[in-house]
């Protein structure tokens, strides 16, 4: 079975300063990893994707994440804040099940940041 | 290219009305997902299709019934409505069932409430 826990139910950051989002999961198997954003009124849109390529992925608007197997971490970060980075954010796992071929998706319960000008 | 889209965006019903929420995708996906997301509580899988003429339960079917019309087309009905099924909806389709790394395109949602 798997699971995600987003640490931070809400994070506030000042404008220009860095972003943390944390994520730890658990997967029987190798997972896949996402972060989706949610702007208000919105539906979700992929950030990035951890597929087992590279451990530091690189996503859209500065974001990028840093698979740590050891520490079974899965954190979003961003060096600058920005006032349109103000959103709710969720991280993802996906695992494909061995015996059916079907994928099972487990969302965390997201964590939304405040941008402070 | 439109992706997914949902109708209606918003609705208001009365406890005990019946609906149904419109779900389509010009993406030629073969999986097609019915969420809900309440505060605090993520996205929870409601219904899943994984192909055309197959539908599956997720982590809360309870009150709701499904219907994939064809490829593009998948439906979320509720008979009769709760207060509890009060909440934001959302639809996603997916190209390739099997590949772990493809991600979900979601439509931007139906703000559903049941008074």
């Amino acid at each position: 079975a798997q699971s995600v826990t987003q640490l931070d139910s809400h994070v506030s950051v000042s404008e220009g300063t860095p972003v943390l989002l944390r994520c730890n999961y658990s997967s029987s198997y190798s997972p896949s990893l996402f972060w989706y954003v949610q702007h208000p009124n919105k539906g979700l849109q992929l950030l990035l994707k951890y597929t087992s390529a590279a451990t530091l992925v690189k996503g859209i608007n500065g974001f990028e994440a840093e698979f740590k197997k050891s520490e079974t971490s899965f954190h979003l970060t961003k060096p600058s804040a920005h006032m349109s980075d103000a959103a709710e954010y969720f991280c993802v796992v996906s695992e494909s099940l061995l015996d059916t071929g079907r994928r099972a998706l487990t969302f965390g319960s997201g964590t939304r940041l405040q941008v402070q000008p | 290219n439109a992706g997914v889209t949902q109708t209606p965006k918003f609705q208001v019903l009365k406890t005990g009305q019946s609906m149904t929420l419109q779900c389509a995708q010009d993406m030629n996906h073969n999986s097609m997902y019915w969420y809900r997301q309440d505060p605090g509580m993520g996205l929870r899988l409601i219904y899943y299709s994984a192909s055309e003429g197959t539908t599956d339960k997720g982590e809360v079917p309870n009150g709701y019934n499904v219907s994939r019309l064809n490829k593009r087309e998948f439906s979320l009905r509720l008979e009769s409505a709760a207060p509890s099924q009060t909440s934001v909806y959302f639809c996603a389709s997916l190209g390739q069932k099997s590949l772990n790394n493809s991600p979900l395109h979601f439509g931007n949602g139906t703000r559903l409430t049941v008074t």
